[in-house]
């Protein structure tokens, strides 16, 4: 069965600063992995996603995330954080072919930004 | 409208009532999903359907009964619900492609159990 691991409940970091969010995952096949962010009140916004081919992802808002297949790892990274990332960040690994749809999620992170 | 819209966004019931939630995806999709999200716990999947048919049942209590009319529409129906499933429902929908699919969120619908 597959899992995810997101190490940090909650993580401050002032505006400016860069931030690195943790996501660990098992799972025993080449794993579909995602961030999404998540605003109070609100539904889920996929940041990134990463399928096959290069290992460095960008996505929106400025964020990029890197899969480490010997760490069974799949980091979120933003150089510079704004007031607006302020927010729960969930990554989630996905199973492929015929189990399409079977998410699993980290608990989340979430994210405090101070001016 | 684009992207996926659920309605209410808010909902206070009694445990001896009877509501629904409705989800509607305009991303052309084919696979819908109900999620259940709790506070201090990671998102449940409850439901899965691709193409109307129902692919995936989480273990969910009977008091909570799906919908799927088609591709477009998702409906949650409930029904003597207990307190602890107060908590935000979250619709999504997806277009599965060869081995790869990624899905999209609705708002969520916060639900209050009385």
């Amino acid at each position: 069965a597959q899992s995810v691991t997101q190490p940090d409940i909650h993580i401050t970091v002032s505006e400016g600063a860069s931030l690195e969010l943790r996501c660990n995952y098992s799972y025993g096949a080449t794993p579909y992995l995602f961030w999404y962010v998540q605003s109070p009140g609100q539904g889920l916004q996929l940041l990134l996603k990463y399928f096959s081919g290069d290992t460095l992802v960008q996505g929106i808002k400025g964020f990029e995330a890197e899969f480490k297949r010997s760490q069974s790892s799949f980091n979120l990274r933003k150089p510079s954080v704004h007031w607006s990332d302020a927010a729960e960040y969930f990554c989630a690994v996905g199973a492929g072919g015929t189990s399409y749809g079977k998410l699993t999620f980290g608990q989340g992170t979430i994210l405090t930004v101070h001016p | 409208e684009t992207g996926v819209t659920q309605t209410p966004r808010h909902l206070v019931m009694g445990m001896t009532n009877k509501k629904s939630l409705k989800c509607e995806q305009h991303l052309g999709h084919n696979a819908m999903y109900w999620y259940k999200q709790s506070a201090k716990k990671p998102l449940e999947l409850m439901f899965v359907y691709n193409f109307k048919e129902q692919t995936e049942n989480n273990s969910v209590p009977s008091r909570f009964s799906p919908e799927c009319p088609n591709s477009s529409h998702l409906f949650l129906h409930l029904h003597t619900l207990q307190p602890e499933d107060s908590a935000l429902y979250l619709c999504a929908s997806s277009l599965p492609s060869g081995s790869t699919d990624t899905q999209y969120f609705g708002p969520g619908t916060r639900l209050t159990v009385l």
